[in-house]
């Protein structure tokens, strides 16, 4: 089963828009980490936001917050204020488990969100 | 500055050969990664290291082989056993493999081979 799903291939926002990329994930681990990570065509991989499972209030980075409904099991990322270099993929990674050893300190990728933002 | 290298940025090889990409990382991390990206996809983990002289295998080790001599340093050999080794390969590397540390990212190597 995917553990992590990120159901829209491609969104297009306005430039100055807020834009909201969905995910969803599966685990059975009461403590676990959620990610989101840029990558423009040049291939880098950019973290934008973190969101540990423990957490009370929802992650805020700059332009980036992250809509964590743990009983949904969704991590959505919102971006505000839409610019063109927001342009890129951008992926879910959940980590499962605080310990160290076996497979379960593992980036987990759901298949990505390619935004688009028009002038 | 702080950061994770991978080169060469573009890499050809002729079909049978072996070839090993680099990845150095001067963060002081333990942990370091190497994960494939095919076209369309997100990424799937080769091989991972939590210490120096210490890795395991990830999702899609066959085919690949890897050393940890030093901290700084994790490269990954694409050796003739893959069978589809034409892809983009990032590095990456996190201060442990705790849940709660991110994990950063080289600029990525573009293997092709034919």
């Amino acid at each position: 089963a995917q553990k992590i799903t990120q159901t829209q291939p491609g969104m297009f926002v306005q430039e100055k828009e807020a834009v909201t990329l969905d995910c969803t994930y599966d685990t059975s681990d009461p403590s676990y980490g959620l990610f989101w990570y840029k990558q423009p065509s040049s291939g880098e991989m950019i973290f934008l936001i973190y969101q540990g499972s423990y957490d009370q209030q929802n992650a805020t980075e700059g332009r980036y917050s992250l809509n964590f409904q743990k009983a949904r099991k969704s991590a959505n990322l919102v971006i505000s204020a839409s610019q063109l270099g927001d342009s890129a993929m951008y992926f879910c990674a959940m980590r499962e488990g605080r310990e160290y050893g076996g497979s379960q300190g593992n980036l987990i990728f759901g298949k990505g969100t390619k935004l688009s933002v028009k002038p | 500055d702080g950061g994770i290298t991978q080169s060469p940025k573009y890499l050809f090889r002729k079909e049978g050969q072996n070839v090993t990409l680099s990845c150095e990382q001067n963060l002081n991390h333990d942990a370091m990664y190497w994960y494939r990206q095919d076209p369309g996809q997100g990424l799937r983990l080769i091989y991972y290291s939590q210490i120096v002289n210490d890795f395991q295998k990830g999702d899609i080790a066959e085919g690949y082989s890897v050393s940890r001599e030093k901290k700084e340093s994790f490269p990954l050999t694409v050796t003739s056993a893959q069978k589809n080794p034409t892809a983009f390969y990032l590095c990456a590397s996190s201060l442990t493999r705790l849940a709660y540390y991110e994990q950063y990212f080289g600029p990525g190597t573009r293997l092709t081979v034919t």
